[in-house]
């Protein structure tokens, strides 16, 4: 069974500052990881994917993150948050057949002025 | 650009009473997944559709039945309603086979 941690509940950082939100897998083969972001009230917004191939990929809102497959890790970074980032972040994975995604325990981020 | 459109925005029901929530895909899209997701918690996969059948079940209490109309659109029905119903109900769009999907901005449904 496919599953996700996200070992971080909460995380503050100060505007300006750079930030990596944590993601741990599991998934008998290659995975679909995704990111996605929930704003209160809001539905989730994919911020960016991997699917194969180069393991940095860029997303949205100048989000990136790096597939690790020796670590099971898919870590979200920004080297410079904005107030507007403030907002509950989620790592998932999908799996081959497209069918479902299981979702981490999510990471609130608040952005300190 | 279109995205999914879920409709109502906000529902409040009685315990034991029934609820539909809808789901209009993004256009040409050919797959639909139903999510709900508690008060704190990550959202759990419910049901999926592809082309009107039923593609993949998580989990999904048997009080609640989906199906997926010929025009795409999807319905979520719930019956006999518990407190525990109560959370954000998520629907979400794709193209079956990229493996990406598009999210709405949900139903809160509440349960008194």
């Amino acid at each position: 069974a496919q599953s996700v941690t996200q070992p971080d509940i909460h995380i503050t950082v100060s505007e300006g500052a750079s930030l990596e939100l944590r993601c741990n897998y599991s998934y008998g083969a290659t995975p679909y990881l995704f990111w996605y972001v929930q704003s209160p009230g809001q539905g989730l917004q994919l911020l960016l994917k991997y699917f194969s191939g180069d393991t940095l990929v860029q997303g949205i809102k100048g989000f990136e993150a790096e597939f690790k497959r020796s670590q099971s890790s898919f870590n979200l970074r920004k080297p410079s948050v904005h107030w507007s980032d403030a907002a509950e972040y989620f790592c998932a994975v999908g799996n081959n057949a497209g069918n479902m995604l299981t979702f981490g325990g999510g990471t609130r981020l608040m952005v300190k002025p | 650009a279109a995205g999914v459109i879920q409709s109502p925005r906000h529902l409040i029901k009685e315990k034991r009473e029934t609820a539909t929530l809808k789901c209009y895909p993004i256009p040409r899209h050919d797959t639909v997944y139903w999510y709900q997701q508690g008060p704190g918690q990550d959202p759990q996969f419910l049901i999926s559709f592809y082309e009107k059948m039923q593609s993949d079940k998580g989990s999904i209490p048997d009080r609640f039945s989906a199906q997926q109309f010929s025009d795409y659109h999807s319905e979520l029905n719930m019956s006999s309603l518990e407190l525990g119903d109560s959370a954000l109900y998520f629907c979400a769009s794709g193209v079956a086979g990229r493996n990406i999907q598009y999210f709405g901005a949900g139903t809160r449904l509440s349960v008194l």
